[in-house]
Parts: C-alpha cells; structure tokens; sequence
C-alpha cells in the first residue's frame, strides 16, 4: 500500500525558512515523479513543485521559484522541500504526491501538512 | 486566474447526474492529458479520472471523463451525498512548461 507521510510544518516567522519532508513507502520511490501541492486558506489547489523520479528534472511554479528547492533521496525513501524567504502568501497547507506512471500528476497523496507563515 | 477554468459551483440532487466542466487552450487541453481530482480541504486529494478518461482500481464507474478539442468534462451519475467535495481538473501546460490545476468547483448535493 502506498503511503506518504509529510513532516516539518509549522509556525515560521517571514524571511525565515522551512523544511518539508515526505516520507514514502510501499513504492520504488526511484521508479516515479513527485510533487508538491499546496492549498491556502480559502484558495485552491496550487502546484508548488515537481522533481522526476532520478531528480535530474524539477519543476518550480513562478511564485516561489528561487526560494524553495525539491530534492529526493531515494536510498531513504525521502521527498523533501526546502523553503526559505518565506511570506505570508506561502500560509498553506501542503500535500506530496506520487505521480502516476509516467507523469508528475499525482495518483496518491500524503494528508497534508500546514504551513503558517506569521510574526 | 487559472489557464485552466472551471464554473465555481455546482449542484445536483441524489441520484441526478451533473457535470463539471474544464476549459483550456492548445497549450494544455488540446495537446496534453486532462486529470480530475476530488479533494475535501484538510484531507488528501483524491485522483478520480487520469489521462483523460482512465478510472483508478476502486474509483466507481459514476465517474467518467471526457475531452473535446480544448474542453474536457467530469461527468457524475446517480449522486450521492458523499460526493459533495471540491473538484479539479489539472493538466500539463506546454506555454508554462509545467503542470497546472484548473480553480476548482464546489459540488453541493441537495
């Protein structure tokens, strides 16, 4: 059974910084594309970021381009997010995913961690 | 604002059948594969449609999917009350070379 387990959210001032971990298992983490999605307050779904399976392609929507950066560590089954310069827009709840066979769309999904960003 | 645009709402009574629909352009759409997702906030999303009309294992056949040119819709029979959930299309866009989700629609059930 796939399972993602996303950690390291919490309350963080703005400017400060943030790492997101997702634990996967019941998959060959190696074999598949992962993402990172968000959903603000009131908002909708919004893709964060996106890394293949051999993390030589990433993917950054425009909003957080050189603040955050996704790496992977397949030995450890391990998804991270690294976020620094942080806003208030950043506030959110955020879900990795596992893309689906040959895609980065994910085909199952963490619970979701929130994200506050606040003085 | 979107690339991919959905109405906001939309509702139906138990039993009824209702569709969402997904608009997008041939960036996106008209050239690349269309996903639906039901998401209830706070909770994991759900993949409901993949590759435009492809069911998960243990996703019911009440969910279907559709694609026309730069359109493509989520069609819902025999509606349950379980059902009322937000809804997203999402498909890869080649002008953002990245992926995009549509706004999303709130389904109420009467």
């Amino acid at each position: 059974e796939v399972q993602l387990l996303e950690s390291g959210g919490g309350l963080v001032k703005p400017g400060g910084s943030l790492r997101l971990s997702c634990a996967a298992s019941g998959f060959p983490l190696r074999k598949y594309a992962m993402s990172w999605v968000r959903q603000a307050p009131g908002k909708g779904l919004e893709w964060v970021s996106a890394i293949s399976g051999d993390g030589g392609t990433t993917y950054y929507t425009d909003s957080v381009k050189g603040r955050f950066t996704v790496s992977r560590d397949n030995s450890k089954n391990m998804l991270y997010l690294q976020m620094s310069s942080l806003r208030a827009d950043d506030t959110a709840t955020y879900y990795c995913g596992k893309g689906e066979t040959s895609s980065s769309f994910p085909d199952s999904w963490g619970q979701g961690i929130l994200v506050t960003v606040s003085a | 604002q979107s690339v991919l645009t959905q109405p906001p709402s939309a509702s139906g009574t138990p039993g009824q059948r209702v569709t969402i629909s997904c608009s997008g352009s041939r960036s996106n759409i008209g050239i690349n594969f269309v996903y639906w997702y039901q998401h209830l906030p706070g909770t994991a999303p759900r993949l409901l449609i993949y590759r435009d009309t492809q069911r998960p294992s243990g996703v019911p056949d009440r969910f279907s999917g559709s694609k026309s040119g730069t359109s493509a819709s989520l069609a819902i029979s025999g509606l349950r009350s379980e059902d009322e959930a937000d809804y997203y299309c999402a498909a890869w866009d080649d002008s953002l070379s990245g992926p995009v989700f549509g706004g999303g629609t709130k389904l109420t059930v009467l």
